[in-house]
């Protein structure tokens, strides 16, 4: 099994882009996590899926973050517009039971500038 | 507290043990975790342990729960300093894994 996939593992972006994280979970998972890492604040989940559908978003920080999961075997985050204290490492995880042990991917690290 | 805490350093010599020490909110929580992170990579499930045990020994690692104080420990025995890391403790609470603040685990040859 190739584990989580994410890409890009780097981004580096102008204030104001657009930026797209993508995750591949493991294949029969069904629960999908998006976590953010920074130093200040740890690591905070942002939303996660189940069986494809968001069912705590509740940790998204604003209106500029949305999460898709189009397919069992894909999602994306986007941030639009993005800024510099959207800098951190991004993980998506992915779980075969609720709120169980969960598995990582390598992370994406954003830098805004 | 709502928070799952963590001492955030700890440093040992090659071949001591470690403990790392987690305390937890919820006692009604199923499992509790330990992962792993070491630099540049994502986190890793090292072990867990089911809240009606006392004890889980795996290998080098002996995770011990005291559900009365709501204490978790992870010890690692013979401490490598491929064991070098970022380890997280967390707890299974409302549909989520809420995570601890991470303890950076130093070892010294």
């Amino acid at each position: 099994d190739a584990g989580v996939i994410q890409s890009p593992r780097h981004e580096v972006t102008e204030m104001g882009q657009e930026v797209t994280l993508r995750c591949k979970p493991i294949s029969g998972h069904d629960y999908l996590f998006w976590y953010r890492q920074t130093m200040m604040r740890g690591l905070e989940l942002l939303i996660y899926f189940n069986n494809n559908v968001p069912i705590d978003d509740s940790g998204m920080p604003e209106d500029r973050f949305s999460a898709k999961m189009p397919n069992a075997s894909f999602s994306t985050l986007k941030i639009q517009p993005s800024e510099p204290r959207d800098s951190a490492v991004y993980f998506c995880a992915s779980s075969n039971v609720r709120a169980g042990e969960q598995y990582f991917g390598p992370g994406t690290r954003l830098t805004v500038t | 507290g709502e928070d799952v805490e963590q001492s955030l350093f700890l440093s040992v010599r090659e071949g001591d043990s470690s403990v790392i020490n987690c305390t937890y909110t919820d006692s009604s929580s199923t499992y509790l975790y330990w992962y792993k992170q070491e630099p540049g990579a994502g986190l890793q499930l090292l072990t867990y342990i089911f809240s009606n045990m006392d004890m889980k020994q795996d290998q080098r690692l002996t995770v011990l729960l005291n559900k009365k104080d709501k204490h978790l420990s992870l010890r690692i025995a013979d401490t490598q300093t491929g064991d070098s890391a970022i380890y997280f403790c967390a707890e299974r609470r409302a549909g989520k894994l809420i995570f601890g603040q991470g303890t950076t685990l130093q070892v010294k040859p």
